[in-house]
C-alpha cells in the first residue's frame, strides 16, 4: 500500500540555522505530495504542496521539490525562526483514486532555540 | 476561508460510555474525514464521507461509527469508549475536487478513563 516515511524527530536547531526534514514515499499511482504543520494546541495547516514531478512547493520560506526519481519530497528552509517550532507532517494522496484520503508520515517535531 | 469547527477541544469520558464527536463545516463541501493522531503513528484515517448518508471505512474503523445526516455535519461515535481510544481526533474537509488538499479543524483531545 501507499506509505510515507519521514525523518525521526525530535529535531532541535538554533535560530537562523538551515533546516532539512527528509520525506520519502511509496505509492502505486502518481501521488500529490504535501507538507502540513501543526503548531502547539492547534489542528493541521497546509504548508505547501506539489502535484507532479519536478514541481516545487513553497510557502513562508519553506520549500520542497517533488522528486520522482528518488521518490522524495524533502522540506527545507534556509533560516529558521523560533516561530517555526511545530510538528511537521509529510503526506500524499492519489488523485482520482475514489478514496481521496491523505496518507501521513509519523511527524517530525521541530524545536528552534533562540 | 474554509472553517472547520469541532464541538469540543477537550473531553474526559469513562470506559463504556457512548461518545459523540461533532464536526461542522461552513461551506457546501462534500468530502469530510475523521482521523486520529497518536505520537509516533502520525494521523490515521478512521472514516470518511463523500455525501449525506454516505460513508466509507478508513484504515482503523474498529470501535467507531459515523453519522452524516446533513451535509455540514459529520459525527464520529464511539459506541463504548475504551482506554485505547484516548487520542487526538481531527476532522477534515476536502474543498477542491481536483486537489488532495484537506482542511483541518482544531482537534478534540479525548481522554478515556
Amino acid at each position: 500500500g501507499d506509505s510515507v516515511t519521514q525523518m525521526e524527530g525530535p529535531v532541535t536547531l538554533s535560530e537562523e540555522a538551515f533546516l532539512t526534514i527528509n520525506c520519502t514515499y511509496t505509492a502505486t499511482g502518481y501521488p500529490s505530495l504535501f507538507w502540513y504543520v501543526q503548531y502547539p494546541g492547534e489542528g493541521l495547516q497546509l504548508l505547501l504542496k506539489a502535484t507532479k514531478a519536478d514541481d516545487k512547493g513553497s510557502n513562508k520560506g519553506f520549500e520542497a521539490t517533488y522528486r520522482k526519481e528518488t521518490t522524495s519530497f524533502h522540506l527545507e528552509k534556509g533560516s529558521v525562526q523560533v516561530s517555526d517550532s511545530a510538528v511537521y507532517f509529510c503526506a500524499l494522496s492519489i488523485p482520482n483514486s475514489g478514496n481521496e484520503k491523505l496518507t501521513f508520515g509519523t511527524g517530525t517535531r521541530l524545536t528552534i532555540i533562540p | 476561508d474554509v472553517k472547520v469547527t469541532q464541538s469540543s477541544r477537550y473531553l474526559v469520558k469513562r470506559t463504556g460510555e457512548k461518545v459523540f464527536l461533532e464536526c461542522v463545516q461552513d461551506m457546501d463541501h462534500e468530502n469530510m474525514f475523521w482521523y486520529r493522531q497518536d505520537p509516533g503513528l502520525g494521523l490515521r484515517l478512521i472514516y470518511f464521507s463523500y455525501d449525506v448518508k454516505m460513508k466509507e471505512k478508513g484504515d482503523i474503523p474498529e470501535g467507531y461509527s459515523v453519522s452524516r445526516e446533513k451535509k455540514e455535519r459529520f459525527s464520529l461515535i464511539l459506541e463504548s469508549a475504551s482506554t485505547n481510544q484516548t487520542s487526538m481526533y481531527l476532522c477534515a474537509i476536502k474543498r477542491d475536487l481536483n486537489s488532495g488538499t484537506q482542511y483541518f479543524g482544531p482537534g478534540t483531545r479525548l481522554l478515556v478513563l
